[in-house]
């Protein structure tokens, strides 16, 4: 049990469809983030919310939309996206952002993407 | 430029016999220096970090790592490897600026025979 929580585990959806991903963390941390992790590629950060600020956007398509209503939760909207988009995404946060040793990051178990 | 090398993509071992998981990393000072753990199906769980001081850094469930600047390594240990190990292991280094930008490696997946 890491503290962070996501749903759903696994989402099946097609290029037209309108879905959305949840993470909830139960530490009390000021940080949240996204992950995409890929078959063979290291892990790629795509946004980074600190105390419901955006303070990171790396590069990702406007397909994906992030919001962060609250410090615990995180979501992930997912509109018109692409086969290669099928991955794993995770959710993590962190006490801090930038302080040493503040800004450790624990992981959700991520939602298994799939897009047909 | 940054990067974190994990060498082997894959590694057997036989259930009680010593592991020894390779990293190395490319930075420009000292970073900070993780080691993470993913089960199959699971999200990462952090199994140690070394931040500074002792360069032998001790870690839940049994596994040690030990950074040495002059190799620009930070190595994975664990002496007796059991069955419920096998998962994938990632390195990964943070900046000592306290940046939140972790560059990880791209694994290495444990399979421990019985």
């Amino acid at each position: 049990e890491t503290g962070v929580t996501q749903t759903p585990r696994h989402l099946v959806m097609g290029m037209t469809n309108k879905k959305s991903l949840k993470c909830e963390q139960h530490l009390g941390h000021n940080a949240m983030y996204w992950y995409k992790q890929s078959a063979k590629k290291p892990l790629e950060l795509m946004f980074v919310y600190s105390l419901e600020e955006r303070v990171e956007n790396n590069s990702v398509p406007s397909r994906f939309s992030p919001e962060c209503p609250n410090s615990s939760h995180l979501f992930l909207h997912l509109h018109t996206l692409q086969p290669e988009d099928s991955a794993l995404y995770l959710c993590a946060s962190s006490q801090e952002l930038r302080r040493v040793a503040k800004n450790i990051q624990y992981f959700g178990a991520g939602t298994r993407l799939s897009v047909l | 430029a940054q990067s974190v090398t994990q060498p082997d993509i894959h590694i057997t071992v036989s259930e009680g016999a010593s592991l020894e998981l390779r990293c190395n990393y490319s930075y420009g000072a000292t970073p900070y220096l993780f080691w993470y753990v993913q089960s199959p199906g699971q999200g990462l769980q952090l199994l140690l970090k070394y931040f500074s001081g002792d360069t032998l850094v001790q870690g839940i469930k049994g596994f040690e790592a030990e950074f040495k600047r002059s190799q620009s390594s930070f190595n994975l240990r664990k002496p007796s490897v059991h069955w419920s190990d096998a998962a994938e292991y990632f390195c990964a280094v943070g900046a000592p600026s306290g940046t939140y930008k972790y560059i990880f490696g791209t694994g290495t997946r444990l399979k421990v025979l019985a």
